[in-house]
């Protein structure tokens, strides 16, 4: 199945929380996840990513968490900022070059 | 720093208009892909290319060319718009590891 489910649609966190972005697979052939964040106005870019073998990954605010049993990772914000209000995607490759986008989620922190 | 330029940011075109839509990237990528955009939806891939002259189809092709004649440029041909094909159209170059997008065409079909 080469879909990647993205939960929730939309979110909106008081500045300071800790925004969580769930994601969920069924291809275990998956070998790479990627998170992009996409302002109004402009093309998604790489927000940070991980591969199955590592359960965590952090990179400043942003951390990935990875749970290959449940096929299912997630991202979570610390400390949001209202500068990090964009939409987010999640997203798995197979290691053929082409990406499998979930649907998005429509970030809003609130000042 | 990679970057991507579409040749327009808005375009408005009428039902059965042939469309191009441009892309140019300016480093030496091998990789090209155009996506839609459309809300609920999330980014669907339309066509990508792997190498000039080559094609390859997406997940929603339909209604849609492509072209990529030199390694920079791969542009998106619509042979007859339709307003089903309203929507942002996104252009990327890159690999698996990370892809650069272009900040996108709002194509409205009337």
């Amino acid at each position: 199945q080469q879909q990647v489910k993205q939960s929730p649609q939309s979110l909106i966190v008081q500045k300071g929380g800790i925004p969580i972005i769930n994601c969920a697979y069924e291809n275990t052939a998956f070998d790479y996840f990627p998170w992009y964040q996409q302002f109004p106005g402009k093309g998604p870019a790489l927000l940070i990513a991980i591969r199955p073998d590592v359960s965590e990954k952090k990179e400043g605010r942003f951390t990935i968490s990875f749970n290959k049993s449940a096929k299912q990772f997630s991202l979570h914000i610390m400390d949001s900022q209202p500068g990090d209000s964009a939409t987010y995607f999640c997203a798995a490759s197979i290691g053929d070059d082409k990406i499998i986008f979930g649907k998005g989620t429509r970030l809003h922190i609130l000042p | 720093d990679v970057k991507v330029t579409q040749s327009s940011r808005y375009l408005v075109k009428r039902t059965g208009e042939k469309v191009f839509l441009e892309c140019v990237q300016d480093m030496d990528h091998e990789n090209m892909f155009w996506y839609r955009q459309d809300p609920g939806l999330g980014l669907r891939l339309i066509y990508f290319s792997y190498d000039v002259k080559m094609k390859e189809k997406g997940d929603i092709p339909e209604g849609y060319s492509v072209s990529r004649e030199k390694k920079e440029r791969f542009s998106l041909i619509l042979e007859s718009a339709s307003t089903n094909q309203t929507s942002m159209y996104l252009c990327a170059a890159g690999d698996l590891y990370e892809q650069y997008f272009g900040p996108g065409t709002r194509l409205t079909v009337t």
